[in-house]
């Protein structure tokens, strides 16, 4: 049963606008979470995370935003770049523990 | 520079082969985990190991088994590969968790398997 899940599989957006990935997750004794970025033949790179004890994390254009009551996190790209093209991961663990990925958002991002 | 290293980024097997897939990280970390990338499925959990001669099974454990005889190496073993393990599959490491943030995850640049 997926613990994490991504509802849409692919996102286009114009260049210079805001990108927004969602997430959401059941597990409530998840505490940490973090986006990951995928290029094709490639392994993922980490982009950003957040803890439970915060509601927003920002790093530059990457703003995460956590709502716990909702089980929902959100990732913000703004401005959006060609470059930002690739396949976007959540991933959340509970104490220290293994990580549970989604199945990814393939963002598209239109010159 | 950080890395985790996948020895073969492409293999092409037969369906009854043997195979090996080995993972090196040379950032001291404790834990190191295998992953599958499958389209639609994401990421899942093959097997991790939280020490030296340590594992655990993951999510999706059935025709794999790992090995970790050192820190730095961790390798993941299809004992008889079959055509549905045709796969992306990725390495990470991390550093041991300490019940709170616990930082990220260092990932390979993945070994694409295809078994015909």
């Amino acid at each position: 049963d997926q613990q994490v899940k991504q509802n849409s599989p692919s996102l286009s957006v114009q260049e210079g606008r805001i990108s927004i990935l969602n997430c959401d997750y059941t597990n409530s004794m998840f505490d940490y979470f973090l986006w990951y970025k995928k290029y094709p033949a490639e392994g993922p790179t980490f982009l950003i995370s957040i803890s439970s004890i915060k509601d927003k994390n920002e790093d530059g254009r990457f703003t995460v935003f956590l709502n716990k009551s909702a089980k929902h996190l959100s990732l913000h790209i703004v401005p959006s770049q060609p470059g930002d093209s690739a396949v976007y991961f959540c991933a959340a663990s509970a104490l220290g523990n293994q990580f549970y990925f989604g199945t990814g958002t393939s963002l598209t991002v239109i010159p | 520079d950080v890395k985790v290293t996948q020895s073969s980024r492409y293999l092409v097997k037969r369906t009854g082969e043997k195979v090996f897939l080995e993972c090196v990280q040379d950032m001291d970390h404790e834990n190191m985990f295998w992953y599958r990338q499958d389209p639609g499925l994401g990421l899942r959990l093959i097997y991790f190991s939280y020490d030296v001669k340590m594992k655990e099974k993951g999510d999706i454990p059935e025709g794999y088994s790992v090995s970790r005889e050192k820190k730095e190496r961790f390798s993941l073993i299809l004992e008889s590969a079959s055509t549905n393990q045709t796969s992306m599959y990725l390495c990470a490491s991390s550093l041991a968790g300490t019940g709170g943030n616990t930082g990220e995850l260092f990932f390979g640049e993945g070994s694409r398997l295809t078994v015909l």
